[in-house]
Order: structure tokens, then sequence, then C-alpha cells
């Protein structure tokens, strides 16, 4: 009964392969984010979407794609990597109060247990 | 524009002794402000949260911060730590349209026995 969950945990790969991960949310969310932590444990968003449409495009390489299948599903993938992708990927969902507002405490985010992927 | 300052990456303090971590908060806006704590190879889990009223919001685990305004400040205290403290914590704030959260660059906590 995972709120978020993420596969896989670990995933370790060589540069120039092309790789995925897949995020779900069992918790009715509206709005699901993908972020990176780096070694020095700074969190960076990378995207977010909502009811399957991409609100939040940071400054992210081209290589990275995500792809929402559904509202309970944002998942993650990787062309051509490169050393640097190396960090935890960090999957996450909120509720969205919507238009007419709602409660302020569906801003927080819950996040999954994160995937770290190393380059080599 | 939001952004948040944590003040200090890394703090240590012994075992029952008081926690103190602070965040700053930049914000054209009323901020809602979060604290955010991550155990070793965990994923982020929410300690607690000020939207708006009380400015003193209580958490889990005993941590409390308190909203003040005129300091620009949401620090995180607990009177006695504990070894299962140790951690890293973020203090995050949400955005004016409410889809984006942005954290700061967290703080370590050791607690030594």
């Amino acid at each position: 009964d995972t709120a978020v969950s993420q596969t896989p945990k670990y995933l370790v790969t060589q540069m120039g392969n092309d790789k995925s991960i897949k995020c779900e949310q069992n918790l009715g969310h509206d709005t699901m984010y993908w972020y990176k932590q780096d070694s020095k444990k700074f969190l960076k968003i990378m995207f977010s979407y909502n009811n399957k449409e991409l609100i939040i495009n940071e400054t992210v390489p081209n290589r990275f794609s995500p792809k929402s299948p559904d509202k309970a599903h944002l998942n993650l993938h990787i062309n051509s990597l490169e050393l640097g992708d190396s960090a935890v990927y960090f999957c996450a969902s909120s509720q969205e109060p919507g238009l007419a507002g709602g409660p302020i405490g569906s801003y927080e985010q819950y996040f999954g247990p994160g995937t770290r992927l190393t380059v080599t | 524009a939001q952004s948040v300052t944590q003040l200090g990456s890394h703090v240590s303090v012994s075992e029952g002794a008081l926690v103190l971590l602070r965040c700053n908060y930049s914000s054209s806006v009323p901020p809602y402000l979060f604290w955010y704590v991550q155990y070793p190879n965990q994923g982020l889990q929410l300690l607690l949260k000020y939207t708006t009223g009380a400015t003193l919001v209580k958490g889990i685990n005993g941590f409390e911060a308190e909203f003040k305004k005129s300091e620009t400040s949401f620090h995180l205290t607990k009177p006695s730590a504990h070894m299962s403290d140790a951690a890293e914590y973020f203090c995050a704030v949400i955005s004016n349209t409410g889809n984006q959260f942005y954290f700061g660059t967290g703080t370590s906590l050791t607690v030594i026995p």
C-alpha cells in the first residue's frame, strides 16, 4: 500500500545507454513531479505534470523525457546517459486545490523512495 | 519569486541537547513553508508545515517551527535530540501558483551520543 512507488530502486548502466524510471502514486493526486538530488543532497525540480499535462519543465537536457500515461503514473526516460546523470531521482505527488482554491494543506508533496542511478 | 536559505549545511548536537535548524525565506506574498526530513537512503517525509493561523507549528517526532514574519524565518527546533533524529532536513517554500516547491540546500544533522 505504498503511496508513491518507484522502480527500480537502483540502476547501474553505462554511458550512452537509454533507461527508464517508473513512478506510480495511489493517492489520487492530480500533480506529479520528478526531482534530481545530486551528491551534495541538492534537490532540483525537473518536471511537473498536472492531470497528464506538462506544467513545469525546468532547464533539463532534451535527453530527459517524461511521460504520463495517466494521472497516477509519471515515467522518466533518459537517452544517451552521461556520467553527470548519476544522482538519486525522486518522484513526488501532490493534490492540486483546483481553480476554486482549496485546503491549503493539499499542497504538500509525497515523495517516493528514490532511484539511485549510477552511470559508469 | 520565492526562495529559502538554510544556514549551516552541517549541524552537530549531543543527544538530549536542543536542536535548532535555521531557515530564512524570501517571498513576495504570504508564504507557505514546510520542513521535510530525509533519513539515509529514503525519500523525503513531511515534518510540519505553516500555511495560515498559529505561527508556532508542531510536527511529528517532537519537532516544531515558528513562523516569524518580521525576521522572515521558519527555524526548526526540538527540545531534546535523539539518535534517531540524525538525518538531512530541508526547508521549502511553495510558489504562488502552488505547483512548485523551492527547497533549501539542506542541513545534515548529526547527533552525538
